[in-house]
Order: structure tokens, then sequence, then C-alpha cells
């Protein structure tokens, strides 16, 4: 399966620190993306990182790609209450879907 | 922003009953998606589709399972009879080129009771 594991799957953190959430799969990919879901609702697209790019910016949001250790990094600095919701990585192949998965639940506590 | 808009938000089934959930795609993405997500699981594909007809689907989109893009604008997913684990949130998605640049709707809860 190529399905993404994201890790931790848990994560509860003050309001201000940074939350650092990874990825890792198990076939190569063209690019890998992350998403955000609030409790009960749509999915959020947050990021994508091309399978030739290592590092992203957009925002408070820094996401890292690591091809030859098949692992992704989402870093969010300066935590923000509203910032919890949990976290999806989802890898694509040459095909047209998306593998998720399991996600990491982040809580910012005020 | 251009959104995906799906209908209803919520949908209540009897088992065995037909249920068909809608969704209005980005008007220029030619790439259209449904996944599913179970209560606490993860977020699992089903089907995409292509130029009118399924270019992908997954083992959960069995014979019960049926798309269709009867206008032009709208995407449906029809469960012709639905059983209690079919209950779920399922988001349709559409996108401009396939496996990029997906845009997800907020998703159709079915309760299957």
């Amino acid at each position: 399966s190529q399905q993404g594991e994201e890790d931790p799957q848990a994560l509860s953190i003050q309001e201000g620190e940074n939350a650092t959430m990874n990825c890792s799969y198990k076939t190569s990919i063209n690019n890998l993306q992350w998403y955000r879901q609030n409790s009960g609702r749509g999915l959020v697209h947050l990021i994508l990182i091309r399978s030739n790019e290592r590092e992203k910016h957009s925002g408070r949001l820094r996401v890292t790609l690591d091809t030859s250790k098949k692992s992704s990094s989402l870093l969010i600095t300066a935590s923000r209450a509203a910032d919890t919701a949990s976290y999806f990585c989802a890898t694509a192949n040459t095909g047209n879907q998306f593998y998720f998965g399991t996600g990491t639940s982040l809580t910012v506590i005020p | 922003e251009p959104e995906v808009t799906q209908t209803p938000s919520h949908q209540v089934t009897q088992m065995g009953q037909e249920v068909i959930l809608r969704c209005v795609p980005i008007s220029n993405h030619l790439y259209f998606y449904w996944y599913r997500q179970i209560l606490g699981q993860k977020v699992e594909f089903l089907v995409s589709f292509y130029n009118n007809e399924i270019s992908e689907k997954s083992e959960i989109f069995d014979d019960q399972f049926s798309v269709e893009r009867p206008d032009g604008s709208n995407f449906t997913l029809k469960i012709r009879s639905t059983k209690l684990e079919d209950s779920a949130m399922y988001f349709c998605a559409s996108s401009a080129k396939g496996g990029y640049g997906y845009t997800f709707g907020s998703g159709t809860r079915l309760t299957v009771v």
C-alpha cells in the first residue's frame, strides 16, 4: 500500500509553540499534499509539494520532503487555537487517486 | 475562490434504500472524484471520473455504487441499496489536472439506519 502514515497520532501544544507532524509513505510519488480537517468537516488543501522539491512555505506552514527516506514533515509555526484540527498527508503517484494517511490530531491550548 | 459544492450536507436513509449524493465541481475542472471517510478512520478513495467515464475505482466501489455526470455541471454518486456500513462522510473533489490540486467539497454525511 502506498498510504501515508502520520506521526504522531495526536499532538497537544500551547498556543505560540511550533507543531511538527511527520508523514511516511511506501512507494514512489509524483507529489504529496497536506490537508486539514476540522472535526466533522471537509478537507481543506494546505500545500502541495512535488517530488522534485525539498521544501515549500506557505504563510506559517513549512513542508519538507525527503524522497530518499520517503517522508515529509509539516511544521506550523506560532500555533494558534484555531489551528486545532486533524492534519492528513496524501500521496499521489502517476494515477489519479490520492492515498490518505490516518492523520495527526493537533490540539492547540490557548 | 471557486468551491466544490455538495448537497445535502447530511442525509439519513433506511437500509436498502437508494441514495444519490450530489456535487457541483469547479466549472473548468476536468477530473472528478469521490472519497469517503468512515467515522474515525482514514479518507478512502472510491472513484475517479474523466472524459465521461470512470478512470479508476477502488475495491470499495462495487456494483452498488455508480457515478454520473448527467448535465455537464453535476457529478453524482449513487448507492443502489444502502447498507449500515455505508454510513460515512462522502467527499467529492475535482481537479484541473489528474493527481494535482484537488479541491474538496465540504462533504455529505450519510447515515444509514
